[in-house]
């Protein structure tokens, strides 16, 4: 069973306005952290934003911010004010507690966004 | 910048012939991991590093073999080269090595993309 899942292939956003891309996890693990990626078209993984399952907030940086459901295994990334540069892949993923494995992320399958001007 | 290199960035390899991707880190970091990308499918760790000489078999390992025979190198072989592994392979660091360092994210190398005909 897919432990991570986006299910929104692709999406378009106008430039200025507000997006969500989806995510859900599945764990029985107490203690687990979650964690956003942007892999523009030049192909780095770039890191945005962390969560923690114990964060009584849901995180923010910048213009990036987490709607961390945790009754739901939700952790949705919100991207306020959209600009063009914002058009990457987008990838959710889901630290667990594996002995030795330090942080071994597993990623969900991504979301592209694209941003109209 | 985390410091990771990664060679080669491109390689195209017959089906059969050994090969060998190389990521260097100049900061001393534990845990290192070997992902590889592929369309629909997100990043999926193949192995990973939590110390010289020690490692461990991720999701995807059939086919492949690792080695960290010093603190700044990790080899990711493949022993006979299919067309299935024709992939972008990522090595990543995770900084840190305390209980706090849970939340540190991985860092990822630029990535070395392998085509195998």
């Amino acid at each position: 069973a897919q432990k991570i899942t986006q299910t929104q292939p692709g999406m378009f956003v106008q430039e200025k306005e507000a997006v969500t891309l989806d995510c859900t996890y599945d764990t029985s693990d107490p203690s687990y952290g979650l964690f956003w990626y942007k892999q523009p078209s030049s192909g780095e993984m770039i890191f945005l934003i962390y969560q923690g399952s114990y964060d009584q907030q849901n995180a923010t940086e910048g213009r990036y911010s987490l709607n961390f459901q945790k009754a739901r295994k939700s952790a949705n990334l919100v991207i306020s004010a959209s600009q063009l540069g914002d058009s990457a892949m987008y990838f959710c993923a889901m630290r667990e507690a594996v002995n030795n494995a330090g942080n071994m992320l597993t990623f969900g399958g991504g979301t592209r966004l694209m941003v109209k001007p | 910048d985390a410091g990771i290199t990664q060679s080669p960035r491109h390689k195209v390899t017959e089906t059969g012939t050994p090969v060998t991707l190389r990521c260097h880190q100049t900061e001393n970091h534990r845990y290192m991991y070997w992902y590889r990308q592929d369309p629909g499918h997100g990043l999926r760790l193949i192995h990973y590093s939590y110390g010289v000489k020690d490692t461990d078999k991720g999701e995807v390992s059939d086919g492949y073999s690792v080695s960290r025979s010093k603190t700044e190198d990790f080899l990711l072989t493949l022993e006979s080269a299919t067309s299935s592994q024709t992939s972008v392979y990522f090595c990543a660091i995770k900084a840190g090595t305390g209980p706090g360092s849970n939340n540190s994210p991985l860092h990822f190398g630029n990535g070395t993309r392998l085509t195998v005909t």
